[in-house]
């Protein structure tokens, strides 16, 4: 079946810095990858949409310049939280569909990301 | 406004006792309703597609089943390693192409004691 690798898995920064999160699809193409981000006990919620070799498309009250989203290749989306700060911290999930259309999401196993 | 509500928000089964979770949506033309386990600090697995009402899917213990206004996820005779929180997410509107995420509820963590 369709694997999505997310790395890292966890990371801990200094309020301020940035953190990059990559996300790739192993054995699949993906023109488009989705980013949530979840808090604890909380619903997934859908941050943005990154696009192959277009600007991503992002949820209202999401930041683009806080989460900036690259989208180089047709298996690798990244996402680069900037001046990080503690209430950035939480659960990002990316995804991303092998067939178009209603094909289901397939998820990486997550960043637990934790700003000090 | 597309909205997923899952219940009951928790669950806690002896092992081999049957039960259901309900997942209820409103959303304005559904494209697929999807169910998934998440297991803690991971991402979600994905278990169940559904298109139409009347559409069922089963796998090993589970059987999902949909109609206009909701979908359930039954466990028959769940074991312990059933325990994980059951999403249910809902694809709707109009945009073709897969360009479109998923619309999430909030999950039922289900326990399954031995």
């Amino acid at each position: 079946g369709a694997v999505v690798s997310q790395h890292p898995s966890w990371v801990i920064c200094k309020s301020g810095t940035s953190v990059k999160i990559e996300c790739r699809s192993l054995d699949f193409q993906a023109t488009t990858m989705f980013w949530y981000r979840q808090f604890p006990k909380q619903s997934l919620m859908l941050m943005a949409t990154s696009n192959e070799g277009s600007k991503a498309t992002y949820e209202q009250g999401v930041e683009k310049d806080k989460f900036l989203i690259n989208h180089a290749s047709l298996t690798l989306s990244t996402l680069t939280v900037t001046s990080a700060h503690p209430e950035d911290s939480s659960f990002y999930i990316c995804s991303a569909r092998e067939w178009g259309g209603n094909s289901p999401l397939h998820f990486g196993n997550g960043t637990r990301l934790t700003v000090t | 406004e597309d909205q997923v509500t899952q219940s009951p928000e928790a669950l806690r089964l002896q092992e081999g006792e049957s039960s259901s979770l309900n997942c209820s949506y409103t959303v304005s033309g559904l494209r697929g309703l999807f169910w998934y386990r998440q297991d803690p600090g991971k991402g979600p697995e994905f278990l169940f597609t559904l298109y139409s009402a009347g559409e069922e899917k089963e796998k090993e213990r589970l059987k999902a089943t949909l109609t206009k206004k909701e979908s359930f996820l039954h466990i028959t005779a769940p074991k312990p390693e059933d325990s994980a929180t059951y999403l249910c997410a809902v694809q709707a509107g109009a945009l073709e192409g897969g360009a479109d995420g998923l619309t999430f509820g909030k999950g039922t963590h289900l326990i399954i004691q031995p």
